[in-house]
């Protein structure tokens, strides 16, 4: 059974472009949680998805960020408009049911230069 | 306590040798405490829930306890090995959902 999935691992954009960040939580799992971690610091809570659903969004930046989670496909995280404090580890974690164990993927480093 | 702290930040450690360090969390609206182990470049691995004040949990030599009145748990690794390399995350659970990490401890096991 396939863990949670990310894709790309590594992203490389410059300021002003967009950057899609791609999930595909474990087999299922119908609940995925993005979560930031910018440099020294912790993950930090960003949205949480159930299938074609937004739950909660209140850690996300309220500009230039969205999330959506289609009835087939995977989660995607989708910045607009990048800027360079956008540079960190995004990490998607998903999860059987609510409030269940959240098994994490291995993350997307994004690099805006 | 208003958020997750982990400490130390780092640690060195003999293999052979115990080992133990400390999340502390907000003991007010506790729902659930988390411990996930994190290799570089791979995945978050999760290694215990809690959710009861005396909670304790073992996982082969990593062991937990979990003291929610005031808002603290230990992790102990028992003779460490070169394999136990890795940064431990502590998170506290909000509600159903919210995961709030603490920054980690990075264990080195040296040989």
């Amino acid at each position: 059974n396939a863990g949670v999935m990310q894709n790309p691992r590594h992203l490389v954009r410059r300021r002003g472009q967009e950057a899609r960040l791609r999930c595909s939580p474990m087999k299922g799992h119908s609940h995925v949680y993005w979560y930031r971690q910018l440099p020294e610091e912790g993950l930090k809570f960003m949205v949480y998805l159930q299938k074609e659903n937004i739950i909660d969004e209140s850690g996300m930046p309220k500009e230039r960020f969205s999330a959506e989670f289609p009835k087939e496909g995977p989660s995607i995280l989708r910045i607009q408009q990048v800027v360079r404090g956008d540079s960190a580890a995004y990490f998607c974690a998903s999860s059987a049911n609510r409030g269940e164990t959240q098994y994490f993927g291995p993350g997307t480093r994004l690099l805006v230069l | 306590i208003l958020n997750v702290e982990q400490s130390p930040q780092s640690l060195h450690v003999q293999e052979g040798d115990s080992t133990n360090f400390t999340c502390s969390f907000p003991s007010s609206n506790f729902y659930a405490l988390h411990w996930y182990r994190w290799e570089t470049a791979k995945s978050p691995e999760a290694l215990f829930v809690m959710t009861l004040n005396g909670d304790e949990k073992k996982k082969g030599r990593i062991s937990a306890t979990l003291n929610t009145k005031e808002g603290y748990s230990y992790l102990y690794i028992k003779g460490s090995q070169p394999e136990d390399s890795a940064t431990y995350l502590c998170a506290s659970r909000l509600g159903d959902y919210k995961l709030s990490f603490g920054a980690g401890t990075t264990v080195t096991v040296r040989a």
